[in-house]
């Protein structure tokens, strides 16, 4: 069955510090999607990255970097020198490709604090 | 930059009322899903629309729930007779390929049931 773990709850960092968020998924397929978005205050879900299973780069967008590990079923996400803008609750979701209808499972979230 | 349009953005019902939430999908779009969050957990998928017919439904689509694109422009969410605890944040999303290029979610209703 596909599942996706984000085990860290709730994260408080100060300004500057720079933080992982953990995401660990199941699936039985081996074409599969994963997906960051970050839901700020205001309710709104906002699209970070994508990246396919076959595609194990890392990739650094400005402050934010992802770390995708097939062999620890992981895709990690960390905010380098935080900002309190980055403020959010962070969701990591899968998508099986050849599953019918493409949906989109998400994890329980993670929600980061960034204090001045 | 195309978006996708959700309306309301609140909506406030009383218990056994009927509730239509609008979607307008993004125009090239061929996939729709609808999401539920309830306050405070995560996104639960609910349904996928595809060539005018759920593909996919969720153990929460119960008969309460059902889908319609009526005019194909439009994608709308229907509850019957809506339950204090489907109040809940509902997102629309599109997508043009399955599983391929990120779902497209609308800003999201917040469905409030009193």
């Amino acid at each position: 069955a596909q599942k996706v773990t984000q085990a860290q709850t709730e994260i408080s960092v100060v300004e500057k510090e720079d933080v992982t968020l953990d995401c660990v998924y199941e699936t039985r397929d081996t074409t599969y999607y994963l997906f960051w978005y970050k839901q700020p205050p205001s309710g709104e879900l906002v699209f970070l990255i994508r990246r396919n299973s076959f595609d194990e780069q890392n990739e650094i967008s400005g402050r934010y970097s992802w770390n995708f590990q097939k062999s620890t079923s992981s895709f990690n996400f960390t905010i380098t020198a935080s900002q309190v803008v980055d403020s959010a609750v962070y969701f990591c979701a899968l998508s099986e490709v050849y599953y019918q209808g493409g949906k989109l499972i998400f994890g329980q979230g993670t929600e980061l604090s960034v204090k001045p | 930059e195309p978006e996708v349009t959700q309306t309301p953005s609140h909506q406030v019902t009383q218990m056994g009322q009927e509730v239509i939430l609008r979607c307008v999908p993004i125009s090239n779009h061929l996939y729709f899903y609808w999401y539920r969050q309830i306050l405070g957990q995560k996104v639960e998928f609910l349904v996928s629309f595809y060539n005018n017919e759920i593909s996919e439904k969720s153990e929460i689509f119960d008969d309460q729930f059902s889908v319609e694109r009526p005019d194909g422009s439009n994608f709308t969410l229907k509850i019957r007779s809506t339950k204090l605890e489907d109040s809940a944040m509902y997102f629309c999303a599109s997508m043009t390929d399955r599983g391929g290029p990120e779902a497209f979610f609308g800003q999201g209703t917040r469905l409030t049931v009193v």
